[in-house]
């Protein structure tokens, strides 16, 4: 009953360096999306998928890249990492019911980031 | 754009009280609203979600209420105890199933 997972839990990074955060569900969820977590500013919205092959920006979006070929997983790429990406990173996932409601959101247990 | 707010930003109660966080948004126009818990360094726990035709969800001590018209939700946590002491998320939700959230309530239940 893995849920969502995120992988790693912790990171420390350089300034330029470029990573993965490795996102996976195991619920057959279409939606996706990855949120930051920063003091006095709450969880952002940075990328997000609606299916397979699909991915759009959120709020943040800048300095990150996604992709989601596959249902079960969505990485989430820095491409040269900032110390402003200093951060949590939480995953979610989540689907419609048969009559198309919303079902809750189940988020994984986050990655702490930090750029040095 | 929508905005979440959440008052108050911080509560302490002594321990079998009942007490209400509250949440407001500025746009009427959601999908659903989901209340979360977050315990100190931990993920996010779904509480409840109220679909955006529901006036209210319960579950065990727990009652969330939604009215769309005014852009309100409370949480009432009923004969609260030490064990409830977390950070309370609430969250409206968007098309797509984006999530805009308050910046939280961190609760004390004090014994």
């Amino acid at each position: 009953n893995a849920g969502v997972t995120q992988t790693p839990k912790f990171q420390v990074l350089k300034t330029g360096q470029s990573m993965t955060l490795q996102c996976a569900q195991d619920m057959n969820h279409e939606y996706m999306s990855w949120y930051r977590q920063d003091p006095g500013m709450g969880l952002r919205l940075i990328h997000y998928s609606v299916g397979a092959g699909i991915t759009d920006q959120g709020e943040v979006p800048n300095g990150y890249n996604v992709s989601r070929s596959t249902t079960e997983d969505f990485p989430l790429r820095l491409l040269s990492a900032a110390p402003s990406q200093t951060s949590v990173y939480f995953c979610a996932s989540s689907s419609t019911d048969t009559r198309g409601g919303n079902q809750p959101q189940h988020f994984g247990d986050g990655t702490r980031l930090s750029i040095l | 754009k929508q905005e979440v707010t959440q008052i108050p930003a911080a509560l302490s109660v002594p321990e079998g009280e009942n007490l209400v966080l509250n949440c407001s948004f500025t746009d009427s126009a959601i999908y659903n609203l989901q209340w979360f818990r977050q315990d100190p360094g931990k993920g996010l726990t779904s509480l409840l979600l109220i679909q955006s035709s529901q006036r209210e969800q319960t579950s065990g001590r727990l009652n969330a209420s939604l009215d769309k018209s005014s852009g309100r939700s409370t949480l009432y946590i009923a004969a609260s105890q030490p064990g409830d002491s977390a950070t309370y998320l609430c969250a409206v939700i968007q098309g797509a199933q984006k999530l805009v959230f308050g910046q939280g309530t961190r609760l004390t239940i004090n014994p």
